[in-house]
């Protein structure tokens, strides 16, 4: 248990649908990244929040949202799903956007159909 | 931000040390090299982080020689369930950076 908690580990919906994934941080951590995994894109960096504020921005749809909460867990919208959505969504967290070591959940494996 | 360089693929057989170098060239002074170990279906998880010279840790060791230009991940006596993906990050001290991940390389171990 790397101590970074996603919620729900597997999600089936249909296209058009909106998810709500989840992720609990490590205890102290107050940076949250998510990524998105899919077999021909590696791991792409979508957003980073700090202690509930927007940090950065990588390459997140505008179809997808993300909120970080004052007890600093954090939640991505996914919404008007399409079939190419589907993916590992992976959350990590740290305790400072930093060069320390980044703690990973075990992700959330989304199915479109 | 440096770009790292890596083999694809490796392949090793089980008690052997297996060596992953990575190249990245444009590093800057500030940075740091940092490895990623991942298995199918699972989050990433730290390995190793280096400045310089050499570091061990209960996994692995990391080189890195003078010039920081590359560096070299060494698994000593590998087993098959060091069968992953590693990536090789150069990630920045200070400030707010993100951990950029390439397409690494996937290890796979043989009997």
């Amino acid at each position: 248990d790397s101590g970074v908690t996603q919620t729900p580990k597997h999600l089936i919906t249909a296209t058009g649908q909106r998810v709500t994934l989840r992720c609990s941080p490590r205890s102290g951590d107050l940076s949250v990244y998510w990524y998105q995994q899919s077999l021909d894109q590696g791991l792409q960096f979508l957003i980073q929040y700090y202690n509930g504020e927007e940090r950065a921005k990588g390459n997140i749809l505008e179809r997808f949202s993300a909120q970080q909460f004052p007890d600093l867990h954090s939640e991505l919208n996914l919404s008007s799903l399409e079939l190419g959505d589907s993916a590992l969504y992976f959350c990590a967290s740290s305790v400072v956007p930093q060069h320390d070591g980044y703690t990973f959940g075990s992700g959330t494996r989304l199915t479109v159909v | 931000l440096a770009k790292t360089t890596q083999p694809i693929s490796m392949d090793s057989y089980e008690g052997q040390e297996v060596n992953i170098t990575c190249s990245h060239n444009n590093i800057a002074t500030n940075d740091y090299i940092t490895w990623y170990q991942q298995f199918p279906s699972q989050g990433p998880r730290f390995i190793i982080q280096g400045y310089k010279t050499k570091v061990t840790n209960e996994v692995a060791s990391l080189f890195i020689p003078a010039d920081r230009k590359s560096s070299t991940l060494s698994l000593p006596r590998v087993s098959l369930s060091d069968t992953a993906v590693y990536y090789c990050l150069v990630v920045a001290s200070g400030g707010s950076y993100i951990p950029t991940f390439g397409r690494g390389t996937s290890l796979i171990v043989h009997p």
